[in-house]
This record gives C-alpha cells, structure tokens and sequence, in this order.
C-alpha cells in the first residue's frame, strides 16, 4: 500500500516564483530521494538525501531530510518553464530492506 | 550499457494474449525494481531483485504476473492472458547497493503496454 503521502497534488505557479512541495510518512526511512518525471519517460533523480537533518542543494532545488526521518522538503527556487513535470519522493523504509515506496506526486506547471 | 534499458517502447496488443516485457540494467546494479504507473497515476511497486536473494514479489497483483532475472543481469516481465486493466506504464529501475544501504534508483524510460 501506499506509504508515503505528498502534497500539494498539483500547483500552478507564475514563473518566476519559488516552489515548496513535502513528503510526509508514519513510517521511518533511511534514505530520501526526490525524481521528476516528463511526460513520457522514466523518473529521473534529482536529489538524494542520507541522513537526518541533511539539507542539500543542486542548483535552484533544495531538499531536506527531516530530523524525524520521516519527512522531506523540495524548493525550487525561480522556477522557469522547463521545471513542468511530475516530482516524486521516494525511499526505502528502515528495517525493511531495500524495497524502495513512491510518493503520489506532485504535478507542478509553470505559466510563462 | 550507460543506462537502464527497456523494451519494447510500445506494445499494443489483444486483450487474453501473453506479453513480455524486457529490462537490461545499469552494469553493476544489484538491484532491480518493476514498477507500474497507469496514466495520471504514481509507481505502483511490483517487484523487486536483489542479488541471489529471493525476490520481494509482494507488489505482483495476481498470478498473471510473474518476473525473472538472471544473475545481476537483464529481467523479464510476463503477463499472461493480458486484461484492458493491465494498460499501463511498466518502468524498470535498478540501483546499486554497498553495505545494505540502497543506492539512488536509476529509472529506464519504461514500456508503454496497451490492451485492446
């Protein structure tokens, strides 16, 4: 079943403005990764975090490992066109091996 | 190879008929997911491999379904006597693993499977 919940479901935003979207869960995870995904094609990585409290940039995204393990955060910062797309969390849940559970996902378009 | 890769892109066929869909990994990944995603929808897990260890098939919805891989190598998917329900995105993702603690998953551009 579905274990981890993401929100908001969908965002429209003015380009130009920054992005906030979350990954909560009742369950504590080891590793948190965040993909986007374009029409048509696989997920792509684009940040991964390993350890509680961790905040990592690359670029204009920002993403942090909540302290609880059981949370994470993704900004973008000036979004731009291109960032349109599907973002996901994902992750594999603590002491349950390497099983790794999605996110719903969050559907951001950017309105030139 | 550089990347994951899947195949067929697309599959189109009848509905009762077998279809099989084919993962080849990253070199050197252990690990190996098959996830499903209907139109609009997340990743639903399907299966997962992992070295020689049994696979986790707790995400196969019925017995239609069924996965094998050799080795640390390429993976099938089967799905007999497909149904219109089965239409979907099948994406294969594989990861490398050290020490118990899983990689990033690394995902192929996925096989688009339609039942008519």
């Amino acid at each position: 079943g579905q274990q981890l919940n993401q929100s908001p479901q969908s965002m429209f935003i003015q380009e130009g403005e920054d992005v906030s979207m979350n990954c909560t869960s009742s369950s504590i995870f080891n590793t948190w990764l965040w993909y986007k995904q374009d029409p048509g094609e696989g997920p792509v990585l684009l940040i991964a975090l390993y350890k509680a409290g961790e905040l990592t940039s690359n670029g204009r995204l920002t993403a942090q490992f909540g302290i609880t393990r059981k949370d994470s955060f993704l900004n973008i910062s000036a979004s731009i066109p291109s960032d349109v797309g599907i973002y996901f969390c994902a992750g594999p849940r603590a002491y349950t091996g390497n099983q790794f559970y999605f996110g719903t996902g969050t559907s951001l378009t950017v309105i030139p | 190879g550089a990347g994951v890769s899947q195949s067929p892109s697309n599959k189109v066929t009848e509905k009762g008929k077998d279809v099989e869909l084919r993962c080849d990994p990253i070199s050197g990944h252990t690990a190996l997911y098959w996830y499903r995603q209907r139109l609009g929808q997340g990743l639903e897990f399907l299966i997962y491999f992992q070295g020689n260890s049994a696979p986790d098939k707790s995400g196969l919805p019925s017995d239609r379904f069924s996965a094998e891989r050799t080795g640390e190598s390429v993976s099938t998917l089967t799905i007999q006597r497909t149904q219109q329900e089965d239409s979907a995105v099948y994406l294969c993702a594989s990861s490398r693993t050290s020490g118990g603690v899983s990689g990033e998953l690394f995902f192929g551009e996925g096989s688009r499977l339609t039942v008519l």
